[in-house]
C-alpha cells in the first residue's frame, strides 16, 4: 500500500514564525503536491514537484516555498506565518501526472 | 479553462436512501481523467475511481456507481442504500492539460450526512 505521512497531524505556531511542513512518500513516486483545505473552497493547488529540485507554482503559491532534496520527501515552508495561512494542508503523491493521487493524513495549522 | 462544479453543498439522508452525488466539469481537452475521492471524518482523502474520457462506460462497485455523460460533461456518482459510514464529504476532481496545468482540479465537495 501507498503510504503517505505527513510530519504533524496538528501545529500551532505564532504570526511571524517560520514553519516546516513535512511530507514523506514510500512508493517511488515522481509527483508529490501540497495542497491547502477550507471550507467551502475544496482543495487548492499550493506547488507540485514532478522531480527531485523540481518545482511547479500552483493556484496559491504566496506566501509559500517548497523543497525537494530527494524523491521521497517533500517540505512546504512557511516563510513567515501569518493568521490566513490558518488551514488544513494536505500532501500527496502519484506515479504519473495523470494518475490517481494518494493523500497523506493532513496537518491542521493554527497561526494566531 | 478548467473547472469542477459540485453545486450540492450538503446532502442529508437518511440510512438505506439512494443518494447522488453530481460533478460537472469544464475542459477544452478531448484526453481527460476524472476522478472521485472520499473524505471521512478522519481526514485522510481516499481514491474511489479513475476514468478516462475514452470510457463512457458505467462503473458499478458494490453500492457505488458512477455515470459519465460526455454530451453533458457530468460525472455523477449514486450510492445506493447509503450507509452511515459512508457520512463523508467527496470532491470530483479533474486532470486535464489545456492550459497546461498538470495537477488535479478539484471542486468544492459535497459533504453527505448519513441519519441512522
Amino acid at each position: 500500500d501507498v503510504k503517505v505521512t505527513q510530519s504533524s497531524r496538528y501545529l500551532v505556531k505564532r504570526t511571524g514564525e517560520k514553519v516546516f511542513l513535512e511530507c514523506v512518500q514510500d512508493m517511488d513516486h515522481e509527483n508529490m503536491f501540497w495542497y491547502r483545505q477550507d471550507p467551502g473552497l475544496g482543495l487548492r493547488l499550493i506547488y507540485f514537484s514532478y522531480d527531485v529540485k523540481m518545482k511547479e507554482k500552483g493556484d496559491i503559491p504566496e506566501g509559500y516555498s517548497v523543497s525537494r532534496e530527494k524523491k521521497e520527501r517533500f517540505s512546504l515552508i512557511l516563510e513567515s506565518a501569518s493568521t490566513n495561512q490558518t488551514s488544513m494542508y494536505l500532501c500527496a503523491s502519484s506515479l504519473l501526472v495523470r494518475d490517481e493521487q494518494y493523500f497523506g493524513p493532513g496537518t491542521r495549522l493554527t497561526v494566531t | 479553462a478548467q473547472k469542477v462544479t459540485q453545486a450540492q453543498t450538503e446532502i442529508s439522508v437518511v440510512e438505506k436512501e439512494d443518494v447522488t452525488l453530481d460533478c460537472v466539469y469544464e475542459t477544452r481537452d478531448t484526453t481527460y481523467y476524472l476522478f472521485w475521492y472520499k473524505q471521512p471524518p478522519s481526514g485522510e482523502l481516499v481514491f474511489l475511481i479513475r476514468r478516462n474520457s475514452f470510457d463512457e462506460q458505467n462503473e458499478i462497485s458494490g453500492r457505488y456507481s458512477w455515470n459519465f455523460q460526455k454530451s453533458t460533461s457530468s460525472f455523477n456518482f449514486t450510492i445506493t442504500a447509503s450507509q452511515v459510514v459512508d457520512s463523508a464529504v467527496y470532491f470530483c476532481a479533474l486532470s486535464a492539460t489545456d492550459t497546461g496545468r498538470r495537477a488535479l482540479t478539484f471542486g468544492s465537495g459535497t459533504r453527505l450526512q448519513v441519519q441512522p
